[in-house]
């Protein structure tokens, strides 16, 4: 089973807009991490944030996580065409558990 | 420096077949992780060695099996190959020994085609 989830499923956005996608999960972690996959390839780590983190910033992505609410947000400003792509949450439990991603559609 | 290398790019198999998937990781990583990732859907994790030992394994049914090397290079073997067998098979490599904490690096995947 899932350990997160990504809501939207599906984004689609314009040059410049910011994009942001949130992740939830069910059980408690260590870390929350972010991940990028362009189509049909391997996966490209973005950001990992600790559970004693509730904001990290990495150039254009800013990542908040709050563990309480078991859910975090990845905020992609700025947003650019070649920002296509689809995003995986992933949480670690005893492995390293990735969401069902959203797919992120920029259009120049 | 050398990411992540996976061969085949892409396999096809015929229903029963056995199919072999090759990884091998980034020098100085000791452990590999296999998931699979069928059309359209999130990553399913299947497999995680560590020091030549699996240390854990996901939900499959045993005729997903594989190995890893002394080299720490790894491969993935299924047998009896099913239709719904059909995926993106992704490795990844980890510096942190003994952790599933830290940040992975993937290889491109092997698309298994089952037919």
């Amino acid at each position: 089973s899932q350990q997160g989830e990504e809501d939207p499923q599906a984004l689609s956005i314009q040059e410049g807009e910011n994009a942001t996608m949130n992740c939830s999960y069910k059980t408690s972690i260590n870390n929350l991490q972010w991940y990028r996959q362009n189509s049909g390839r391997g996966l490209v780590h973005l950001i990992l944030i600790r559970s004693n983190e509730r904001e990290k910033h990495s150039g254009r992505l800013r990542v908040t996580l709050d563990t309480s609410k078991k859910s975090s947000s990845l905020l992609i400003t700025a947003s650019r065409a070649a920002d296509t792509a689809s995003y995986f949450c992933a949480t670690d439990a005893d492995k390293l558990i990735f969401g069902t991603g959203t797919r992120l559609q920029v259009f120049p | 420096e050398a990411g992540v290398t996976q061969s085949p790019t892409h396999l096809i198999k015929t229903r029963g077949q056995q199919a072999t998937l090759r990884c091998s990781p980034i020098s100085g990583h000791t452990s590999v992780y296999w998931y699979q990732q069928a059309l359209g859907l999130g990553l399913q994790f299947l497999l995680w060695y560590d020091e030549g030992e699996e240390r854990n394994r996901g939900n499959f049914p045993p005729r997903f099996s594989g190995r890893q090397f002394p080299n720490y290079s790894s491969e993935l073997n299924v047998n009896a190959l099913e239709l719904e067998d059909s995926a993106l098979y992704l490795c990844a490599s980890s510096f942190y020994p003994g952790s599933t904490n830290e940040k992975l690096f993937f290889g491109s995947g092997t698309q298994l085609s089952v037919l």
